[in-house]
């Protein structure tokens, strides 16, 4: 299995709503991270989790909660959230973080949201 | 820190015709380069991938990309496009925090 999983493909919400992206991989990869990607935009990186410990977490706002019960899985945990929050969110892993010609990272279809 | 320009927002080329997508990268120390293509609302998939040897190096899809550590660079190329290669194409510098994106480069392919 060389996929990396997300769900849902698509998600609307309001701002009071509480919902969560799921992300799985079962290549036996150590790093996982979380993208935003606005529209026509390049991707930027909110979080890595090494380890299922999150490593980096690029000062974003704590209405998005990162979670990883497992080496296999990633949540994002989505709580008061603006419209301006509205983006593809893309997952992706890693074999670990080390700078190395091995590590390259695998990105999943993304979860399309929108905020009402 | 790392960062990556791509200098051309939107480029067209016509079906069959050859196709150069440039990019520039700084990066203090030996550069893991990168390019990937993005169709309309999926995520990215690898085209190729360069850590070190040979700077010319092969992809998927009949794409190649050449690495030059005088000019910071790492362009695309592709002899012949296919309708199908219209996406957008991002160009990356992996470094110590994870892989920093150009702004992509948005192909479209004239029949």
């Amino acid at each position: 299995d060389t996929e990396v999983t997300q769900t849902p493909k698509h998600l609307v919400m309001g701002m009071t709503n509480k919902k969560s992206l799921k992300c799985e991989q079962h290549m036996g990869h150590r790093a996982m991270y979380w993208y935003k990607q606005k529209a026509k935009k390049p991707p930027e990186l909110m979080f890595v989790y090494s380890y299922e410990k999150l490593s980096i977490n690029e000062s974003v706002p704590s209405r998005f909660s990162p979670e990883c019960p497992n080496s296999s899985l990633l949540n994002l945990h989505l709580h008061a959230l603006q419209p301006e929050d509205s983006a593809l969110y893309l997952c992706a892993s890693s074999q670990d973080l080390r700078n190395s010609g091995a590590n390259v990272l695998t990105f999943g279809a993304g979860s399309r949201l929108t905020v009402l | 820190a790392q960062s990556v320009t791509q200098p051309d927002i939107h480029i067209t080329v016509s079906e069959g015709a050859s196709l150069e997508l440039r990019c520039n990268y700084s990066y203090g120390a030996t550069p893991y380069l990168f390019w990937y293509v993005q169709s309309p609302g999926q995520g990215l998939q690898l085209l190729l991938k360069y850590f070190s040897g040979d700077t010319l190096v092969q992809g998927i899809k009949g794409f190649e990309a050449e690495f030059k550590r005088s000019q910071s660079s790492f362009n695309l190329r592709k002899p012949s496009v296919h309708w199908s290669d219209a996406a957008e194409y991002f160009c990356a510098v992996k470094g110590r925090r994870a892989l920093t994106f150009g702004s992509g480069t948005r192909l479209q392919v004239q029949p």
